[in-house]
Order: structure tokens, then C-alpha cells, then sequence
């Protein structure tokens, strides 16, 4: 069973940083190309980043580029995503998503990991 | 960018009826070598992260009820949800996987 498990969110202050991580297992991670994807209370999905099998090429949402970093590390089944320059409208439960067998659809979701931005 | 713009916002629909969710793409999906469409359909409960229903337009997702379907191509997509249960009730969201920069619509939302 694929498992992706999301850590590293909580309360931070504007201007802070935090590494958000997710582990993955029940699959060859080293396999599929990763996204982050957010959610902000009561709004819908935003599309982050995207990083493929080897950890080059990587894409980010205009939103986010510049500010936002995303890795992985194939030898511990994790994928990451380095938030800087945090601000309020950050303030959004993420979620790690592994990417489908046959294509880029967004096949497998983590129950994600709240990120709130506040002084 | 590919804006995605979903129809209608929210849905309301009694138990046993057709639901119809559209999603408008602002440049095609469609990938004319391999006659697919870079699109897929999300099912997203309360509380819960979304569900893959739907991908390459119209490909049901394993375990997915057949009474969820989608079709179209292009830049116009359609999922249809015939006889809807109580289970059904979701925010339902469409994705184009065809940019490298991803996107979502807003979303629709069905109750019954």
C-alpha cells in the first residue's frame, strides 16, 4: 500500500522557515516524479512544485519560486520542500503527491501537514 | 499558463440523479502524437486529502464506481456522475498535467 507521510509543519512567524518532509513507502519512490501541493483553510488546491525521478528538473508555481525549494533523497524514500520568507498567506495544510504510473495525474496524496503562518 | 475553470461552483442534486461537472481548460490539453488529453478528475471528502477519480480525461482510476465518468477533449472536459449516492457529497476538482506547471480549477462543490 502506498504510504506518504508529511512532517515538519506548525506555527512560524512571518519572515521564518521551516523544511517540511514526506515519507514515502509500499512503492519504488525513486520511480516517480513528486509534487507539493497546498491547501489554505476553505480554498481550494494549488499546485507547488514539481520534481522529477532523479531530482533534476524541478518546476514551481509562479507563486512560490524563489521562496520555495524542493529535494528528495531516493536512499531514505523522502521527498522535502524548504519554505523561506514565510508569509501569512502561506498559511496552508500541504500535501506531499506522488505522481501516477503511466502519466503526471496526481495518483497518490498524503493526509498532508498544517503550516500557519502568524506573529 | 493554462487557467482551469470549473462549472458550476456548487451543485446541488437528489439522491439517484445525474450530476454534470464542467472544467474549461484556457489552452488545450490535448496532445496531438498520442491523441491524449492531459487531464485528470479529484474527488476531495471533508477532512480528507483528495482521491484520484479520473486521469487522461476519461481512464477510471482502480476501485473508482463506474458511475463516475469523464469525457471530452480539447480544452472542454465533463465528469459525470450518474445516479449519485450520499457518499458522493465532495468538493470535486480538475487538474491539466500538461504544462509543466500544473493547475487546478476552484472546484466544485455537490450536495445533495
Amino acid at each position: 500500500e502506498v504510504q506518504l507521510v508529511e512532517s515538519g509543519g506548525g506555527l512560524v512567524q512571518p519572515g521564518g522557515s521551516l523544511r517540511l518532509s514526506c515519507a514515502a513507502s509500499g512503492f519504488t519512490f525513486s520511480s516517480h516524479s513528486m509534487n507539493w501541493v497546498r491547501q489554505a483553510p476553505g480554498k481550494g488546491l494549488e499546485w507547488l512544485s514539481y520534481i522529477s525521478r532523479s531530482g533534476t528538473p524541478t518546476y514551481y508555481a509562479d507563486s512560490v519560486r524563489g521562496r520555495f525549494t524542493i529535494s528528495r533523497d531516493n536512499a531514505k524514500n523522502s521527498l522535502y520542500l524548504q519554505i523561506d520568507s514565510l508569509r501569512a498567506e502561506d498559511t496552508a495544510v500541504y500535501f506531499c503527491v506522488r505522481e501516477g504510473d503511466s502519466g503526471s495525474y496526481s495518483a497518490s496524496w498524503g493526509h498532508g501537514t498544517l503550516v500557519t503562518v502568524s506573529s | 499558463d493554462f487557467v482551469m475553470t470549473q462549472s458550476p461552483e456548487s451543485l446541488a442534486v437528489s439522491l439517484g440523479e445525474r450530476a454534470t461537472i464542467n472544467c474549461k481548460s484556457s489552452q488545450s490539453v490535448l496532445l496531438s502524437s498520442t491523441n491524449k488529453n492531459f487531464l485528470a478528475w479529484y474527488q476531495q471528502k471533508a477532512g480528507q486529502p483528495p482521491k484520484l477519480l479520473i486521469y487522461w480525461a476519461s481512464t477510471r482510476e482502480s476501485g473508482v464506481p463506474d458511475r463516475f465518468s469523464g469525457s471530452g477533449s480539447g480544452t472542454d472536459f465533463t465528469l459525470t456522475i450518474t445516479s449519485v449516492q450520499a457518499e458522493d457529497v465532495a468538493v470535486y476538482y480538475c487538474q491539466q498535467y500538461y504544462s509543466t506547471l500544473y493547475s487546478f480549477g476552484q472546484g466544485t462543490k455537490l450536495e445533495i
